[in-house]
């Protein structure tokens, strides 16, 4: 059974970066399409991008093209999200999510989420 | 991207049934889609629950009990969710979700009150 683990809640500035990641167990990341959905505080959940099964490529929601980043390092199975300019309203919890099939691709497994607050 | 609209709230009592609404926007049939709902409690992650496409393509994720059940009304251009025998633990808040192209789209989020 995969499981996902994530890094540890994030404090940054306006401006910076921050790279969150996802540790993959129970399978390889090379079977799976991984992907990133983040929930601003008290608000509802925001598909931001991930590896597209159907395609083989990386996708990004177009509100985050430019600023984010997702990549892959298969030797450790961990999956990284990198999102710059940060800016106070990316404060939100980040979770990965494992797509899987069933009459069609929808979000599976996730992991428990990474918060992260960008203040000054 | 288009806009999946869900009640903001909604509330039922416990051993009744509740029925949540997804109304898609005018320019997407919901008969062409795939409906997934998520099942999300405070501070933990969402939990799939299931889709539903027909009564003859649907599936119900792991664990999840039968009291849970999708539909659609064409004329309404809506997906639904039906909880029946409603429990204390079934509070919580509900979300929607479709694949439309090369993105999923989620819907705002019903928050459910097991009163």
């Amino acid at each position: 059974q995969v499981q996902l683990v994530q890094s540890g809640a994030e404090v940054k500035k306006p401006g910076a970066s921050v790279k969150v990641s996802c540790k993959v167990s129970g399978y390889t990341l090379t079977e799976l399409s991984m992907h990133w959905v983040r929930q601003a505080p008290g608000k509802g959940l925001e598909w931001m991008g991930g590896f597209d099964p159907e395609d083989g490529e990386t996708i990004y929601a177009q509100k985050f093209q430019g600023r984010v980043t997702m990549t892959e390092d298969t030797s450790t199975d961990t999956a990284y999200m990198e999102l710059s300019s940060l800016r106070s309203e990316d404060t939100a919890v980040y979770y990965c999510a494992i797509a899987g099939y069933s009459s069609g691709w929808y979000l599976d497994v996730w992991g428990k989420g990474t918060t992260v607050t960008v203040s000054s | 991207q288009p806009v999946l609209t869900q009640p903001p709230s909604s509330s039922a009592s416990p051993g009744e049934s509740a029925r949540l609404t997804c109304t898609l926007p005018s320019d997407i049939n919901v008969g062409s889609y795939n409906i997934y709902w998520y099942q999300q409690k405070p501070g933990s992650p969402p939990r799939y629950l299931l889709y539903y496409y027909s009564d003859s393509d649907k599936g119900q994720g792991s664990g999840v009990p039968s009291r849970f059940s999708g539909s659609k009304d064409a004329s309404a251009n809506t997906g639904i969710l039906l909880i029946s025998g409603l429990q204390s633990e079934d509070e919580a808040d509900y979300y929607c979700m479709i694949w439309p192209s090369n993105a999923w789209v989620f819907g705002g989020g019903t928050k459910l009150t097991v009163l």
